[in-house]
């Protein structure tokens, strides 16, 4: 299997939250990410956590982290169509070289 | 605008052949870092440069290398090119060798290999 894998596709509906979910395989991990992907654009980090936190709140996004069941997850509090985008997950050890995963694109209707 | 610039946007060309990408990172970032995105292997890391030395290496063919001048651009190189190297070549910069891991992505050079 791969290091980092999360679901392919999201739809919401604009105003809902959102969750996106992901899954990682090694427990020295030491960063965990979620970047973004707009349509032409490269990534852009959104927030990030360090592997001795369970939680971190940045305004509409939540990030929860298990780290015995290596489960990373992206809370989006009413979601706008300005959202839709990819959200990659990612993981980071001692280099510090973020290794991705595939990218779950998040389609927001009204 | 991430800071950092890619260049060609786009670049078609035939098997066999070579190409160069170009990047430019963020004023004052010497970490460079390639990754390529496909459809069927996903964001792989490729190779890391940190101020002109390679620092790291990931999933980089021997038909591609890299450096990076003491400009701080760097260029990646893809030689004998085959169908399968058709990708979005992605060029990431950070401020040093080792932080939390943030970088900082250009747009991307999509390349098709006819």
């Amino acid at each position: 299997g791969e290091d980092v894998e999360q679901s392919l596709f999201l739809s919401v509906r604009e105003g809902d939250s959102s969750v996106i979910n992901c899954t990682y395989t090694d427990s020295s991990s030491t960063y965990l990410y979620w970047y973004k992907q707009e349509p032409g654009a490269g990534l852009q980090l959104l927030t990030y956590i360090f592997s001795n936190m369970d939680m971190k709140q940045d305004q509409r996004l939540t990030v929860l982290l298990n780290k015995k069941d290596k489960h990373l997850s992206l809370r989006i509090a009413d979601t706008q169509t300005g959202d839709s985008a990819i959200y990659f997950c990612a993981e980071s050890r001692g280099s510090y070289i973020p290794t991705f995963g595939r990218g779950t694109s998040l389609i927001v209707h009204p | 605008d991430s800071g950092v610039t890619q260049t060609p946007k786009h670049l078609i060309t035939a098997t066999g052949q070579r190409v160069t990408l170009r990047c430019s990172p963020r004023s004052g970032d010497l970490s460079v870092y390639w990754y390529q995105q496909s459809l069927d292997q996903g964001l792989q890391f490729l190779i890391q440069y940190y101020n002109g030395e390679e620092r790291a290496k990931g999933n980089i063919l021997e038909r591609f290398s890299a450096q990076q001048f003491p400009d701080l651009h760097s260029e990646l190189n893809l030689s004998s090119l085959e169908l399968g190297d058709s990708a979005l070549y992605f060029c990431a910069s950070s401020v040093e060798g080792r932080n939390t891991g943030e970088l900082f992505f250009g747009e991307g050079s999509r390349l098709t290999v006819l």
